[in-house]
């Protein structure tokens, strides 16, 4: 069946370092790839998506790329900041209703 | 702008009790979803809907019914808690067709079971 794979965390960095976290997916036809991300004791918003192969989502200088032939959309970021600190959700969606399919969740810890 | 409204934000429930958690769009979304949020799992699918009087089972079902009266509507219902059922659970709403795939989320009711 359809799943969403993402590197486990926590991921603690410093500020301004490079942010990456891997997902990897698989899925029957076409699938729409999404990042929310998860403040504490907040829901979930939508940080980016793509909905065809190549596409770029991008939103507050975090950036991914719907890669069919690596089935990957993976996470980056240049510089994070401390604000950053929350935990990322690599998820895809399938059209039948709307369901989404959600990775484990990585959390990120930036410190100053 | 309420988006996606859920009710109440915390409860706490004994062994067998029954409750109803709330959920309510007011964006005209065809589509209704309730997850499950536990430490390391992601968010696993309960129950979804894609239409008022239309509603499938998702992932984890067991323990849980729902109904969709009212596009605007979709409660979840526990009808005997159990300690496994402790969680977060998060309601979604999102709109047909490519141009709407985002899903929008509640801000979520924890629910110990004791």
């Amino acid at each position: 069946g359809d799943s969403v794979t993402q590197m486990e965390g926590p991921v603690t960095l410093s500020e301004e370092a490079f942010l990456t976290i891997n997902c990897t997916y698989t899925a029957t036809g076409y699938p729409s790839l999404f990042w929310y991300v998860q403040y504490p004791g907040e829901g979930l918003q939508l940080l980016l998506k793509a909905t065809k192969a190549d596409d770029k989502g991008s939103n507050k200088g975090f950036e991914a790329t719907y890669r069919k032939e690596t089935t990957s959309f993976h996470l980056e970021k240049g510089s994070v900041q401390v604000s950053d600190s929350a935990v990322y959700f690599c998820a895809l969606r399938v059209n039948q209703g709307g369901k989404l399919i959600f990775g484990q969740g990585t959390e990120l810890s930036v410190k100053p | 702008n309420a988006g996606v409204t859920q009710t109440p934000k915390f409860q706490v429930l004994k062994t067998g009790q029954s409750m109803t958690l709330q959920c309510a769009q007011d964006m005209n979304h065809e589509y209704m979803s309730w997850y499950r949020q536990d430490p390391g799992m992601g968010l696993r699918l309960i129950h979804y809907s894609v239409g008022a009087g239309i509603t499938d089972q998702g992932e984890v079902p067991n323990g849980y019914n729902v109904s969709r009266s009212t596009t605007e509507d979709f409660p979840l219902r526990l009808l005997s808690a159990a300690p496994s059922q402790t969680s977060v659970y998060f309601c979604a709403s999102s709109g047909q067709g490519l141009g709407n795939t985002e899903a929008f989320f509640g801000q979520g009711t924890r629910l110990t079971v004791v």
